[in-house]
């Protein structure tokens, strides 16, 4: 089956550096997006890896190891209003983007 | 750029009432759309994909008849959700994509439907 995996919650302080990590199993492989997603509202796209290496866009950064099946967003410089969900989703062989549950990011004061 | 606008962003009805969301994509043309649910801290699970000017592939266990979908133009899909029920409450989500498949998609603000 397909399977992308994220952790559920993480919490970081405010000014700080956090990883949210994201591995995935699926049939095919043709990118990987990450989605921010604040509480009730729709996602917003924040970058697209389809090739192995790490994209930088301001404080945030996306890594991507198709070997491992495996990337990360890294978020840098930590502001309150990045307090939400951030969504790891696959886009299959099929061109089907299979989606993660989302990774709950807490930043504290 | 890449506005989706997506209208209501929130109905509260009866059961047995019949409820249309619009999305249209306002700046770009959206050669697919695509339409979501979300239930309280889960993720997105698409209900459908559709494309312009044909009819909709829906995904296993969604009920065609009961959630009509018409893509009539390159910039609105809706999506018509027939005698509603309470267990059919939840954050309806629509995206669109224009370009081919590697574009990302760009979602609404979402509806969120509360059905009496």
């Amino acid at each position: 089956g397909q399977n992308i995996d994220q952790p559920t919650e993480m919490t970081a302080t405010e000014g700080a550096i956090v990883q949210i990590n994201c591995t995935y199993q699926t049939s095919g492989f043709n990118g990987l997006f990450w989605y921010q997603q604040h509480a009730g509202e729709a996602p917003t796209f924040l970058s697209y890896n389809v090739l192995d290496g790490l994209e930088e866009k301001g404080r945030f950064s996306s890594f991507l190891s198709r070997s491992k099946g495996y990337s990360y967003l890294l978020l840098k410089e930590l502001q309150m209003k990045d307090s939400a969900s951030y969504l790891c989703a696959v886009m299959d062989s099929n061109y089907q983007l299979i989606w993660g549950a989302g990774t709950k990011l807490i930043i504290k004061p | 750029g890449a506005v989706v606008s997506q209208h209501p962003s929130w109905v509260i009805c009866k059961s047995g009432t019949s409820v249309k969301i619009e999305c249209r994509s306002l700046d770009f043309q959206a050669t697919t759309m695509f339409w979501y649910r979300q239930f309280p801290k889960q993720s997105l699970m698409l209900m459908a994909t559709s494309n312009e000017g044909s009819k909709a592939t829906y995904e296993q266990g969604v009920e065609k008849d009961k959630f009509l979908i018409n893509h009539a133009s390159l910039t609105l899909s809706t999506l018509t959700v027939t005698s509603a029920h309470p267990e059919d409450s939840s954050f309806y989500i629509c995206s669109a994509r224009g370009g081919g498949e590697f574009e990302p998609q760009h979602f609404g603000d979402g509806t969120r439907l509360s059905i009496l």
